[in-house]
């Protein structure tokens, strides 16, 4: 069971934002941990995204940003293009656990 | 340009054992930590353990699913990481993933991932 909770799926129309939510809790997102994302194309590996809450690393669009607040953070995609229908992953810290990173349960987005 | 390989992967029975390799290039790989990420099909990812550097005494850490049955270790001199499994089950069945992390004073992140290999237990 992860301790970072994700939406299952998020779908939009080309053109339009979306955002997907990584809810946490005070031994991780809310004790000051990063929070990172990660994408996943089909058929390929994970990707760095996001990482420190809201850095992107060289080559990934602006249209992807993300922000954190209190126990939770959240991804935002705007200007949806076909290219982004992939899995979705949030990952922090947890301090209550022994010196490991989780991952969120992963959220599809899907282009309408 | 970091590339991360991972090789190793195949078909072994219940109770078997795999030893995975993950060869790295284009970094300071004697000076990074590595993990260890898998992922069953069509689940989620599953973070497994990881292996610090040299200077970190080559500290490891395990997820509780796998702890006592798998073993991560490196050679610096070859820039590879290793993931022995052991007694392996039906639900380790995967694919692996070998990671570049980045770390500072609030965690740490996963900025380079390898392809993957994929692992199979079954009778």
């Amino acid at each position: 069971q992860s301790v970072l909770t994700q939406p299952p799926s998020v779908s939009g129309a080309p053109g339009q934002r979306v955002t997907i939510s990584c809810t946490g809790s005070s031994s991780n997102i809310g004790a000051g941990s990063d929070v990172h994302w990660y994408q996943q194309l089909p058929g390929t590996a994970p990707k760095l995204l996001i990482y420190d809450n809201s850095n992107r690393p060289s080559g990934v669009p602006d249209r992807f940003s993300g922000s954190k607040s209190g126990t939770s953070a959240s991804l935002a995609i705007s200007g949806l293009q076909a290219e982004d229908e992939a899995d979705y992953y949030c990952q922090s810290y947890d301090f209550s656990l022994s010196d490991y990173g989780v991952f969120g349960t992963g959220t599809t987005v899907t282009v309408l | 340009e970091v590339h991360l390989v991972e090789s190793g992967g195949g078909l072994v029975q219940p109770g078997g054992s795999l030893k995975l390799s993950c060869a790295a290039s284009g970094f300071i790989f004697s000076g990074s930590a590595m993990h260890w990420v898998r992922q069953s099909s069509g689940k989620g990812l599953e973070w497994v353990g990881r292996i610090r550097s040299k200077a970190n005494n080559y500290a490891t850490t395990y997820a509780a699913s796998v702890r006592g049955r798998f073993t991560i270790s490196r050679d610096d001199s070859k820039n590879t990481a290793y993931l022995q499994m052991n007694s392996l089950k039906t639900e380790d069945t995967a694919a692996y993933y070998c990671t570049k992390a980045s770390y500072d004073s609030r965690g740490y992140y996963h900025d380079y991932w390898g392809q993957g290999t994929l692992v199979t237990v079954s009778s």
